[in-house]
């Protein structure tokens, strides 16, 4: 057990449709990272928070947004869902994640099927 | 496509020693990293090495880095069933945002 969770571990949903995948970070973490895992793009860094700001940015499409909150929870909203964005969604926390090594500690992910 | 690339599949009978290559592209990378998938769960971080090391070795593990070819591997020595997993590669700057993975390589062990 990693210390992060991730809600829903499961989530089925038809195109179009908008969700909301939460993330609770390892506790005295501060930064959260999102990562999509799919057959044909493998493991794609989407976005980085720390301390409630956005620190930097990847393969992250513009109908796709997140956010981390004053308790440092961070909520990714997929939304105007297409087929292809069924994979699996998994968050990262590290202690401050800037200038200095800091292990990434995943939770075990959410998978999302678009039907 | 990845900037990481690894081997898809790797199969070896218990108690033998397991390779797994990864090629990366970034000479600048900083870090580098090798993780362990288990069905139905995240990426555990095995271990990592900075680029400035040759070599790594923690239990039955060696990492070994080859930074004139951008080439990792990742050693198991006395390989058991529950080594087998999806091996990623990883590779990122020295803040360790924007990690990139390669495609994973799926290890089998046989009794």
């Amino acid at each position: 057990d990693s210390g992060v969770t991730q809600t829903p571990k499961h989530l089925i949903t038809a195109t179009g449709q908008r969700v909301t995948l939460r993330c609770s970070p390892r506790s005295g973490d501060l930064s959260v990272y999102w990562y999509q895992q799919s057959l044909d793009q493998g493991l794609q860094f989407l976005i980085q928070y720390y301390n409630g700001e956005e620190r930097a940015k990847g393969n992250i499409l513009e109908r796709f947004s997140a956010q981390q909150f004053p308790d440092l929870h961070s909520e990714l909203n997929l939304s105007s869902l297409e087929l292809g964005d069924s994979a699996l969604y998994f968050c990262a926390s590290t202690r401050d994640g800037r200038d200095s090594y800091n292990e990434q500690f995943f939770g075990p992910g959410t998978r999302l099927t678009v039907l | 496509g990845e900037d990481v690339e690894q081997s898809l599949f790797l199969s070896v009978r218990e108690g033998d020693s397991s390779v797994i290559n990864c090629t990366y592209t970034d000479s600048s990378s900083t870090y580098l990293y090798w993780y362990k998938q288990e069905p139905g769960a995240g990426l555990q971080l095995l271990t990592y090495i900075f680029s400035n090391m040759d070599m790594k070795q923690d239990q039955r593990l060696t990492v070994l880095l080859n930074k004139k070819d951008k080439h990792l591997s990742l050693r198991i020595a006395d390989t058991q069933t529950g080594d087998s997993a999806i091996y990623f590669c990883a590779e990122s700057m020295k803040n360790n945002n924007d990690m990139r993975f390669g495609a994973g390589t799926r290890l089998t062990v046989k009794p």
